[in-house]
């Protein structure tokens, strides 16, 4: 079964710093592109980051521009696990953050986790 | 970046009636790079539809969806309970990656 298992949201101060993980399985993950998307009350679906999978074409990271220098995406393939390194978290980083599998449409999710940026 | 607009914001519908939902782009979607996604309450989006037409593995056949160019639309034929939910097209023709604000299709 694909499946995507995440972890390591919570509460964070503002100005602080929070990593989340992705844990794959059930697919070939070293070779996929994967994605960090968040949803916020309130608001849309936004696309944070994606990474390339090994084996691409084109090696790639992509961040959203408010991330853009806070946010740090990676991945381990040797444990099948992607992250998502958050510093400097600002209030509207508040919102429920997905790993997804793909960089296109996204055919498999994880649960999400809740970050919450306050003081 | 690309703007998708999706009406209408909620419908009101019975099981059993059919719905069409519409998602307009603010420019042209190259190869037809929109797919439709269900999300219910307090799950994370389920892939429907990707290029535009294509049902994602498993889902149902009373779900399909058509469109080109600007004009994209998902349309489910018999509205079964579990189809009350949230629905949001994306897409990824260019980057970034954009989503609609979605439609809530709630039960009357």
């Amino acid at each position: 079964e694909l499946q995507l298992l995440q972890s390591g949201g919570g509460l964070v101060p503002p100005g602080g710093s929070l990593t989340l993980s992705c844990a794959a399985s059930g697919f070939n993950f070293t070779k996929q592109a994967m994605s960090w998307l968040r949803q916020a009350p309130g608001r849309g679906l936004e696309w944070v980051s994606a990474i390339s999978g090994s084996g691409s074409r084109v090696d790639f990271t992509y961040y959203e521009q408010s991330v853009r220098g806070r946010f740090l995406t990676s991945r381990d393939n040797s444990k099948n696990t992607l992250y998502l390194q958050m510093n400097s978290l600002r209030a509207e980083d508040t919102a429920i953050y997905y790993c997804a599998k793909g960089r296109s449409f996204l055919d498999v999710w994880g649960r999400g986790t809740t970050v919450i940026v306050s003081a | 970046e690309i703007v998708l607009t999706q009406s209408p914001g909620t419908l009101s519908l019975s099981p059993g009636e059919r719905v069409t939902l519409s998602c307009r782009a603010s420019e042209s979607i190259s190869n037809n790079y929109l797919a439709w996604y269900q999300q219910r309450p307090g799950l994370p989006p389920r892939l429907l539809i990707y290029d535009a037409s294509h049902r994602a593995p498993g889902v149902p056949d009373r779900f399909g969806a058509s469109g080109s160019g600007t004009v994209f639309t998902l349309t489910i034929s018999r509205l079964a309970p579990d189809d009350f939910a949230f629905y949001f097209c994306q897409q990824y023709s260019g980057s970034p990656r954009t989503f609609g604000q979605g439609t809530t299709l709630e039960s009357k």
